[in-house]
This record gives C-alpha cells, sequence and structure tokens, in this order.
C-alpha cells in the first residue's frame, strides 16, 4: 500500500498571501489529522476530518480551515499568512481515528 | 505543567549503549504513541500501546497504566538510532486527538 502522501513537500510564500496544503491517505483510511509543527512550539494539532466532516479542531485561528473530498484526500488552507507560519505541516491518516501514519510533511517557509 | 512529559530532553550516548526514554502522563489515556522523527521532518509510529509491553527489533516499549508511565528502550544503540522520540497519548475522552510530548533528542556516536 502506498503510504501518506503530501503537496507540495516545500513551499515559500510571502505574508498576507494565502496556501493550500494537500495530504493524500493510505488507501481505506477516513480519518485525516493535519499538525503544525514549528521549533518553539512542538506538535500541535490543527484539526482532523473523518468521512468529510471535521470532527476536532484545535486552537487555531480562522485563518487556518480544511476540507475532505470524497475519496479522503484532504486540504489545509492558510488565508493571509503571517512569519509565525512558518512550520512544518503534517498529515496523517487512520482507519478509524487513531492517527498512525504520517505523510513526509510540507515545509512552509513565510517571507 | 504539561500533560505529556518526557525526560531526557536530550540524550547523546555511545554506540552500542542500552537506552531509555522517559514518558509521563497526568491525564486518563486510551492509548500511548511512541514515534520517531528522523532530521528533515518524517514520523514513524513505533509502537501504539495500552498496557504491557511490545518489542520490534531492537525496540522495547512498556507501558504502565496505574503509574501513567511508558519507557522506550533501545538495545545496542546504534548511529541510525539517531533521532527525535515523541511520546503521544490518546486522552480518554479526546476523540483521538493526540497530546504531544516535546520529544527526546537521541544522538548516537560511533
Amino acid at each position: 500500500k502506498a503510504g501518506v502522501t503530501q503537496t507540495p513537500r516545500y513551499l515559500i510564500k510571502t505574508r498576507g498571501q494565502q496556501v493550500t496544503l494537500s495530504c493524500s491517505p493510505i488507501s481505506g483510511h477516513r480519518s485525516v489529522s493535519w499538525y503544525q509543527q514549528t521549533p518553539g512550539q512542538g506538535l500541535q494539532f490543527l484539526f482532523e476530518y473523518f468521512s468529510e466532516t471535521q470532527r476536532n479542531k484545535g486552537n487555531f485561528p480562522g485563518r487556518f480551515s480544511g476540507r475532505q473530498f470524497s475519496n479522503s484526500r484532504s486540504e489545509m488552507n492558510v488565508s493571509t499568512l503571517e512569519l509565525g507560519d512558518s512550520a512544518l505541516y503534517l498529515c496523517a491518516s487512520s482507519l478509524l481515528g487513531v492517527a498512525q501514519y504520517f505523510g513526509p510533511g510540507t515545509r512552509l517557509t513565510v517571507t | 505543567k504539561n500533560e505529556v512529559e518526557q525526560s531526557p530532553q536530550n540524550l547523546t550516548a555511545q554506540e552500542g549503549e542500552f537506552i531509555t526514554i522517559n514518558c509521563s502522563y497526568s491525564v486518563g489515556i486510551s492509548a500511548l504513541h511512541w514515534l520517531q522523527q528522523h532530521p528533515g521532518g518524517g514520523i514513524v509510529s513505533l509502537f501504539m500501546l495500552s498496557s504491557g509491553k511490545k518489542k520490534h527489533g531492537r525496540l522495547i516499549a512498556t507501558i504502565n497504566i496505574q503509574e501513567k508511565h511508558s519507557s522506550l528502550h533501545i538495545t545496542a544503540s546504534h548511529p541510525r538510532d539517531s533521532a527525535v522520540y515523541i511520546c503521544a497519548v490518546i486522552g480518554a475522552s479526546s476523540n483521538y486527538q493526540l497530546i504531544w510530548g516535546a520529544g527526546t533528542k537521541l544522538i548516537i556516536k560511533p
């Protein structure tokens, strides 16, 4: 089985722009979770989608949003980028909701 | 106080040494993950356990639910084991959200 894939792997944006990141889970997995990892804050939970519905949400501003499609692929969008949004964004998939399989991450740099 | 505490934060050892990384948590959990993150960011789930002990190759993970403590052991450590090891728990009432420890940075010198 192919693993979790994330695109793009690296991204450079400027402040004020918006960005969309994509995650394709392992085939058959219906849960996709998104995490932000920064050196100062460690790993923080953004949100989880299960069968196209947002099931859990972390403590992030409304600039961070996501969605999940019927094929379980998920996208995460960040609008009005700030310097502090520079981070590694990780996606994890699982069959029922226990995030277990992680993608390689998208490294976002905001300048 | 963080809900998940790991120790040590940093660990440097010589090749061949027996390594122990500890994780203590303060919440009720349904399961605990040990994960490995290599430079570059990729995360691999090593173990998910809710009781007892699991072994995979040179890695052993144990959990004591009563004491709210888990350990990850690496036997015959090797430089390729150098990575950040993260403990994360699934809260009993958190609907599958992971609560993360800060990670332990392990360096194994040849």
